[in-house]
């Protein structure tokens, strides 16, 4: 089931700028986490927020988490024609493993 | 890193016939399995989890007799799609929990059409 709601649904923007996507969600979270998805494959970790976090980077990229507006925002910074791929928020409810999807951005880069 | 080898990649298969879809974990342990159906353009829709040396929980809806779930070792994990018709084509992918801050590991993926 879908928790959450991505957007935009949709973002192409230039080689080199940044690129930022949010996450909403609708219930208390344990960790909120991010991936991504090139067409046909299947997903790649790129960040894990636990609940008690607010901000983290890993490389090019920040995330941030509100719990008070159950939110998250994904920032990619300097973006590359190979970070086109579609970005999934997923929420882990009570740490059980069972992650919970929002419905992804699609993130077009071109060059 | 941990990795999810899922084989076959893609599947045509005739309606009717049986197809199994295998997920190992090739560097650690999994004790449990995911099982996801992904529509074109769209999110994830957990099918079912499977846990080493029991019975596959299934989501609601899912026709358990259907999509057969096995999960024998803590390595192998296998879908089967049993009796099957054209409206079970679709991408299904197996993920399995990862520890810490590392988040899930996601096989590739099988394509599969039903002909």
């Amino acid at each position: 089931s879908q928790q959450g709601e991505e957007d935009p649904q949709a973002l192409s923007i230039q080689e080199g700028e940044n690129a930022t996507m949010n996450c909403s969600y609708k219930t208390s979270i344990n960790n909120l986490q991010w991936y991504r998805q090139n067409s046909g494959r299947g997903l790649v970790h790129l960040i894990l927020i636990r609940s008690n976090e607010r901000e983290k980077h890993s490389g090019r990229l920040r995330v941030t988490l509100d719990t008070s507006k159950k939110s998250s925002s994904l920032l990619i910074t300097a973006s590359r024609a190979a970070d086109t791929a579609s970005y999934f928020c997923a929420t882990d409810k009570d740490g059980n493993y069972q992650l919970i999807w929002g419905a992804g951005t699609k993130l077009i880069i071109k060059p | 890193g941990a990795v999810v080898s899922q084989h076959p990649s893609w599947v045509i298969c005739k309606s009717g016939t049986s197809v199994k879809i295998e997920c190992r974990s090739l560097d650690f342990q999994a004790t449990t399995m995911f099982w996801y159906r992904q529509f074109p353009k769209q999110s994830l829709m957990l099918m079912a989890t499977s846990n080493e040396g029991s019975k596959a929980t299934y989501e609601q809806g899912v026709e358990k007799d259907k999509f057969l779930i096995n999960h024998a070792s803590l390595t192998l994990s296998t879908l089967t799609v049993t009796s099957a018709h054209p409206e079970d084509s679709s991408f299904y992918i197996c993920s399995a929990p990862g520890q810490g801050d590392y988040g899930y590991t996601f096989g590739s993926g099988t394509r599969l059409t039903v002909v």
